[in-house]
């Protein structure tokens, strides 16, 4: 079973709109969330975190995080062609081990169009 | 200050032959973690080395695939034989705690294994 789901995109955004990126996980114990942007051809770093129900802002970025839905998103203002990437939700998830490690989305394709 | 350090860039082999990746972490991070992309499975985590003891290997899909950590600054990860179903983009990834409590992980460039 896949326990972090988005939707793969891809989402098509003329340049200064708002783009809105979706993720659903599955465990209800999950305290705290991470968007990643990946590149074509690059490695995934991270943009974002929130652990609070609510919104987070960060410059054109806003997280929203709903734990009753088991829900995050991510907003990105004033949309721009550089912000085309592909956006990977991730959630810390308990391993047998007992450790918690990062366990990622598919990812959904954002292309900003000038 | 130098990230993650992976190689090779792009490794093209013949199914059957033996394939080593590498790492170099980056230097006082403690938790060492390799992933698997692909377009159909995405981003998977195949095994997550703490203070370089291996610590969950579940994700590695069969006995063909290996790694190691034999000291802080240097991770492989073998496949042998290899098949053509191995092809994807091998990340090397490093953090300063198990989770990252942060999320913060620090990736490395990626290999990017074809095998014909």
């Amino acid at each position: 079973q896949k326990e972090v789901e988005q939707n793969s995109g891809p989402l098509s955004v003329p340049e200064g709109a708002i783009a809105s990126l979706n993720c659903t996980y599955s465990d209800r114990v999950s305290q705290s969330f991470f968007w990643y942007r990946q590149y074509s051809g690059k490695s995934p770093e991270l943009i974002m975190s929130i652990y609070s129900n609510g919104d987070k802002e960060d410059g054109r970025f806003t997280a929203q995080l709903n734990k009753a839905s088991q829900y995050v998103s991510l907003l990105i203002r004033d949309s721009q062609p550089s912000d085309s990437a592909t956006y990977l939700c991730a959630v810390p998830l308990k391993m047998n081990s007992g450790y918690s490690t990062l366990t990622f989305g598919k990812g959904t394709m954002l292309l900003v169009s000038p | 200050d130098a990230g993650v350090i992976q190689s090779p860039r792009h490794e093209v082999t013949e199914m059957g032959q033996e394939v080593t990746l590498r790492c170099k972490p980056i230097s006082g991070h403690n938790s060492l973690f390799w992933y698997r992309q692909t377009m159909m499975r995405g981003l998977e985590l195949l095994i997550y080395f703490n203070n370089n003891v291996p610590i969950d290997d579940s994700g590695m899909p069969e006995d063909r695939f290996s790694a190691k950590m034999p000291n802080a600054s240097f991770s492989t990860l073998k496949i042998q034989p290899s098949e053509p179903r191995d092809s994807a983009v091998y990340f090397c990834a490093s953090s300063f705690s198990p989770t990252g409590r942060t999320g913060e992980l620090f990736f490395g460039e990626g290999s990017r294994l074809t095998v014909l």
